[in-house]
């Protein structure tokens, strides 16, 4: 398997731009999961999915921020408009259940101009 | 609210020394715990998983242990090596074992 595979791997756009990026989990893994990495608040959970159903979104910031998994080999987070405070790298993880099989892309590096 | 510490914030060590990197959690209640290793630039990597039954995992040079009523874990790294030198992150699982929450991590370089 080619792990998780995450694009694009670098974003520029400007404020009020809708953003996408896209995720596609390790084959056979149920969970999916989006972080947020900065320096100063570290690497924070957006939201979790298991077998395609969003389980626990309380970590995205607003109502801008929106992500789905509509089959199990796809899926997206979108940001819109966005704002220059979303700087920062988005992660996509998956894994089996507890834990197991842990695997995170490689992120996808957004700037907010 | 979990909450996870990690100490040191970085650590400079010469090649060959065995150390330690300490992590803290505020909730006992922690379910799971893994150590991720994380380069420059790039995604994060499990190291080493410790299930709610675990007290310790190993793999080659590195141990982890779990003490739940402490609310610690530790990770050891024997005859550390340059290419050791990334960001080591630890990270609580819920009482799922699924949602994880991580802490800052410690910077760790290791001389030649």
């Amino acid at each position: 398997d080619a792990g998780v595979i995450q694009s694009p791997r670098h974003e520029v756009t400007e404020m009020g731009q809708e953003v996408t990026l896209r995720c596609k989990p390790i084959s056979g893994h149920d969970y999916l999961f989006w972080y947020r990495q900065t320096m100063m608040r570290g690497l924070e959970l957006l939201i979790y999915f298991n077998n395609n159903v969003p389980i626990d979104d309380s970590g995205m910031p607003e109502d801008r921020f929106s992500a789905k998994m509509p089959n199990a080999s796809f899926s997206t987070l979108k940001i819109q408009p966005s704002e220059p405070r979303d700087s920062a790298v988005y992660f996509c993880a998956s894994s089996f259940g507890q834990g197991i099989g842990y695997t995170f892309g490689s992120g996808t590096r957004l700037t907010v101009v | 609210k979990q909450e996870v510490t990690q100490i040191p914030a970085a650590l400079s060590v010469p090649e060959g020394e065995n150390l330690v990197l300490n992590c803290s959690f505020t909730d006992s209640a922690i379910y799971n715990l893994q150590w991720f290793r994380q380069d420059p630039g790039k995604g994060l990597t499990s190291l080493l998983l410790i299930q709610s039954s675990q007290r310790e995992q190993t793999s080659g040079r590195l141990n982890a242990s779990l003490d739940k009523s402490s609310g610690r874990s530790t990770l050891y790294i024997a005859a550390s090596q340059p290419g050791d030198s990334a960001t080591y992150l630890c990270a609580g699982g819920d009482n799922y074992g699924q949602n994880f929450v991580f802490g800052p991590g410690t910077r760790l370089s290791v001389l030649p």
